[in-house]
């Protein structure tokens, strides 16, 4: 059964804390992508990563990290730095990130709340 | 097309009836589109995509029309029906530094009354 992963469905944090998404893909796709998702609002790209052992920024970075050891996985820390976390959170994967015509197939999304 | 903030632009549609979902999107350059459909709590699925070259692209029961010379893309549902209540994102092709990735616009919510 193929297909995108995330876990948990649901997160809270304390404020501080950092805490890590985990994103798990079974489509042997190159290239992955996180997003965050605001009430009333389209998708924003947080960092992506073309190929294994590589990621670069997207447009809203600051405070997160990534990283890509295994091709099939791609976590997303979410640092106490972020200054407004809260947000449903989407990760996604094409077969690759370097031209082409590829949609992007997204998993199921994890709910992060801060308290 | 875009909205702002919490106040998405809403289409309710009668069971049965056609859905037309319209979007601007920003860049002439842009070459790829896709609509993507968002139900509550869960990621968002792909319906159909069209490339530039290309002005209508039909899938099964979706219609997508491309003018280019207007920057607007529009989503055509045929005999709507309540499972497709969502809300429907398009996405356009960018380019980043590394490859590529798809700008999203805001959203319009469908709502089908039975």
């Amino acid at each position: 059964d193929g297909g995108i992963t995330q876990s948990p469905k649901y997160l809270f944090r304390k404020e501080g804390q950092n805490v890590t998404l985990s994103c798990e893909q079974n489509l042997n796709h190159d290239a992955m992508y996180w997003y965050r998702q605001d009430p009333g609002q389209g998708l924003r790209l947080i960092y992506y990563s073309q190929i294994v052992n590589d990621f670069q920024k997207g447009d809203i970075a600051e405070g997160y990290s990534v990283s890509r050891e295994k091709k099939e996985s791609f976590p997303l820390t979410v640092t106490s730095a972020q200054k407004n976390p809260t947000a449903f959170y989407l990760c996604a994967s094409s077969i690759d990130g370097a031209g082409g015509y590829n949609e992007q197939f997204f998993g199921p999304g994890t709910r992060l709340t801060v308290l | 097309g875009e909205s702002v903030g919490l106040h998405l632009p809403t289409l309710s549609v009668q069971e049965g009836d056609n859905s037309i979902i319209n979007c601007a999107y920003s860049n002439s350059a842009s070459d790829y589109f896709i609509w993507y459909k968002q139900e509550s709590g869960k990621g968002p699925q792909f319906i159909i995509d069209i490339r530039s070259n290309m002005d209508k692209r039909q899938g099964q029961r979706v219609t997508v029309l491309l003018n280019k010379t207007v920057k607007h893309l529009s989503l055509q549902i045929a005999a709507t029906q309540p499972g497709d209540s969502a809300v429907y994102f398009c996405a356009e092709k960018g380019l980043m530094e590394y490859g590529n990735k798809l700008v999203f616009g805001a959203g319009t919510i469908l709502r089908v009354k039975s």
